[in-house]
């Protein structure tokens, strides 16, 4: 079956600590995308990738990082400069020679301690 | 910068109501989408919306491309209590950078069986 994958469900880390939060895709898509949430509030774009090797900031990219070394994965690091690092983190992906919508990941909510 | 406005923000109803949900922007959009993000999940695709004036169906629901195409509807017939979950909008970017979209704050939807 074709999909994201996202893992693990719930991850916790100590402050202080970078954690990088996995997600791969078996969609063939070209670009992929990380969002953040938080309790009440809507998605905030993290990073986002057209294409392999590339990749560009979102609306909130301080204290995370990325790479897309393979067009299926697009792994989410959160270091430690993140102030506030708990939330529910989201991958997407899309079909950049197709339609517009994203498909979305089973998300990763991340609690620091 | 465009922003996707939803309201109500959140909904308390009875199973078996019917419910109306609105997005609106200042700036235009070509395509309008619907998503639903059950408690814990990433959001699914639900309605996709090409042309402005456009009206489509997926079961129960029915979502609108406003004339203005500024503005969107979905509305959800005879609910039941699965039907809970935050409801967002969302488009396109008016550079379509890469299929970047843009999501709407959210209406959540609760259901009393």
């Amino acid at each position: 079956d074709g999909g994201i994958t996202q893992s693990p469900k719930y991850l916790f880390r100590k402050e202080g600590q970078n954690v990088t939060l996995s997600c791969e895709q078996n969609l063939n898509h070209d670009a992929m995308y990380w969002y953040r949430q938080d309790p009440g509030q809507g998605l905030r774009l993290i990073y986002y990738s057209q294409i392999v090797n590339d990749f560009q900031k979102g609306d909130i990219a301080e204290g995370y990082s990325v790479s897309r070394e393979k067009k299926e994965s697009f792994p989410l690091t959160v270091t430690s400069a993140q102030k506030n690092p708990t939330a529910f983190y989201l991958c997407a992906s899309s079909n950049s020679g197709g339609p517009l919508f994203q498909f979305f990941g089973p998300g990763t909510r991340l609690t620091v301690l | 910068g465009q922003q996707l406005n939803q309201s109500p923000q959140s909904m308390f109803i009875q199973e078996g109501e019917d419910v109306s949900m609105n997005c609106t922007s200042s700036s235009i959009f070509n395509t309008w989408l619907w998503y639903k993000q059950d408690p814990g999940e990433g959001p699914v695709l639900l309605i996709a919306l090409y042309k402005a004036g456009e009206l489509t169906s997926n079961g129960r629901l029915t979502a609108q491309f406003g004339i203005t195409r500024k503005d969107s509807f979905l509305n959800i017939s005879a609910s039941i209590p699965s039907d809970v979950g935050i409801y967002f909008c969302a488009g396109p970017t008016i550079y379509n950078q890469g299929g970047k979209l843009i999501f709407g704050q959210g209406t959540e939807l609760s259901v009393k069986p």
